[in-house]
C-alpha cells in the first residue's frame, strides 16, 4: 500500500515569514494530493489539493508543488500569521475516490 | 448548505463494551468514509460506505464495522473495546463525481476506552 511521510513533525517561524512542508510519497499510482489544516479540537480542513497532471497551483497566501518522477509534493505558505498557527497533514490517493493516507502531521507554530 | 455533522461529540466507555458512532454527509454527497486519529498521528482509514455497501477497508479488525442508510448517512459500530480504540473517530464525506475526489471531515467523535 501507499506510504505518505512528512516533514518536519513540528516547525516554527516568525509572523510574516514563509513556511514549507514536504512530503514524499511511494505509490506511483497516486493521483490526487489534499493538504488539510486541522485546529486544535477539530476535524481537518481542505485548504488546498492538486492532481498529478499538473505541477503546481496557488491560492493566495497557499501554494503546492508536486514533483511526480521524485514523488513528492510540498505546501507553501507566505507571509504566515498567528492564524496559520495549526497542524497540518499532507494526504496521497489513488484515482479510485477510496481511501487518503495520511502523513503525521506538522505542527506549525506562529509566532507574532 | 450544511457540512459533515457527527455525534456524539465525546464519548467514555469501558474494555470490552460496545460503541455507535453517527455522521450526516454533506448535502449532495453520497460516499462516507470512516478515519481514526490517535494523538499525534494522522488519520487511519477504517473503511468507506457507498450506495449502502462497504467499498474498501483498512487494516481494521472485523470487529469495526459500519453501515450506510438510503439518506447517505452513516453508522461505525465498534465491539468489544480495547484500550488502544481510544481515539479521535473521524467521517468524511465526498460526492464521488469525477475530478471531485475531495473528502470533507467532520468534526470528530473523540472515544475514550478506560
Amino acid at each position: 500500500g501507499e506510504n505518505v511521510e512528512q516533514h518536519p513533525s513540528t516547525l516554527s517561524v516568525q509572523e510574516g515569514d514563509s513556511a514549507v512542508i514536504k512530503c514524499t510519497y511511494s505509490d506511483s499510482a497516486s493521483n490526487y494530493f489534499p493538504w488539510y489544516k486541522q485546529e486544535l479540537g477539530k476535524g481537518p480542513q481542505l485548504i488546498i489539493d492538486i492532481r498529478s497532471n499538473v505541477g503546481e497551483k496557488k491560492d493566495q497566501r497557499i501554494a503546492v508543488t508536486l514533483n511526480k518522477t521524485a514523488k513528492h509534493f510540498s505546501l507553501h505558505i507566505t507571509e504566515t500569521q498567528p492564524e496559520d498557527s495549526a497542524v497540518y497533514f499532507c494526504a496521497a490517493s489513488s484515482n479510485n475516490f477510496n481511501k487518503f493516507y495520511f502523513g503525521s502531521g506538522t505542527k506549525l507554530n506562529v509566532k507574532p | 448548505e450544511t457540512g459533515v455533522t457527527q455525534s456524539p461529540t465525546h464519548l467514555i466507555k469501558t474494555r470490552g463494551q460496545q460503541v455507535t458512532l453517527r455522521c450526516s454527509s454533506q448535502s449532495g454527497h453520497n460516499t462516507v468514509s470512516w478515519y481514526q486519529q490517535a494523538l499525534g498521528q494522522g488519520p487511519q482509514f477504517i473503511f468507506q460506505y457507498y450506495r449502502e455497501e462497504e467499498n474498501g477497508r483498512g487494516n481494521f479488525p472485523p470487529r469495526f464495522s459500519g453501515l450506510q442508510f438510503p439518506n447517505y448517512s452513516s453508522e461505525l459500530n465498534v465491539n468489544a473495546l480495547e484500550l488502544d480504540d481510544s481515539a479521535l473517530y473521524l467521517c468524511a464525506s465526498s460526492p464521488r463525481l469525477a475530478g471531485e475526489e475531495t473528502q470533507y471531515f467532520g468534526p470528530g467523535t473523540r472515544l475514550l476506552v478506560l
